[in-house]
């Protein structure tokens, strides 16, 4: 079946540091893909997404570009700031339905 | 839009008691998912309707959980009895299958944190 596997958390990073969460996948067809996250007590927000292979998704300085070849859809930032600390979830779409990678915490400090 | 709405935000019981999460999608949408979120489970989708139809409930746990939607704008999913393995934050979430650039984004509500004792 459909499963998306991601780097395990905790990410501590300084401010203005780059970040990286590797995303893998497997699936059947051509999902489209996405990255979710989750501030401390809310419910999960879109940051970005990608319907076909070579698309970039973008979003608040978060890009990810659609890797059919290695299936991977990597997730970066090239200077993150405090508010971007929180829980960072890779999906797949497959027929409506998500699955979800196991998310990694991303921990900025001043 | 005021987005997803759960309610109530948290509830606490006791075992064995019955609980109702209350979820309205956004007005529109005609997809609705329930999901548990653990920290030792992640998120698992639990049931999912199209147009008001259950379409895929194999992430239900077990015959304790179920779940409806009597009209668009509504569903609810009943835990009858609780037990504390079913503390967990619940989320609904909604999106709209038509075309466009909002195509199968799903938009989630703010949560339901259970706490059975």
């Amino acid at each position: 079946g459909d499963s998306v596997t991601q780097m395990e958390g905790p990410v501590t990073l300084s401010e203005e540091a780059f970040l990286t969460i590797n995303c893998t996948y497997t699936a059947t067809g051509y999902p489209s893909l996405f990255w979710y996250v989750q501030y401390p007590g809310e419910g999960l927000q879109l940051l970005l997404k990608a319907t076909k292979a070579d698309d970039k998704g973008s979003n608040k300085g978060f890009e990810a570009t659609y890797r059919k070849e290695t299936t991977s859809f990597h997730l970066e930032k090239g200077s993150v700031q405090v508010s971007d600390s929180a829980v960072y979830f890779c999906a797949l779409s497959n027929w409506g339905k998500l699955q979800f990678g196991a998310g990694t915490q991303v921990v900025v400090t001043p | 839009d005021a987005g997803v709405i759960q309610s109530p935000r948290h509830e606490v019981t006791e075992m064995g008691q019955e609980v109702t999460l209350r979820c309205k999608p956004i007005s529109g949408h005609n997809s609705l998912f329930w999901y548990r979120q653990t920290m030792m489970r992640g998120l698992e989708l639990l049931i999912y309707f199209n147009n008001n139809v259950p379409i895929d409930d194999s992430g239900m746990p077990e015959d304790r959980f179920s779940a409806k939607m009597p009209n668009a704008s509504f569903s609810t999913l009943k835990i009858q009895p609780s037990e504390p393995r079913d503390s967990a934050v619940y989320f609904c979430a909604s999106s709209s299958r038509r075309q466009g650039k909002s195509k199968n984004i799903q938009y989630f509500g703010a949560g339901t944190r259970l706490s059975v004792l």
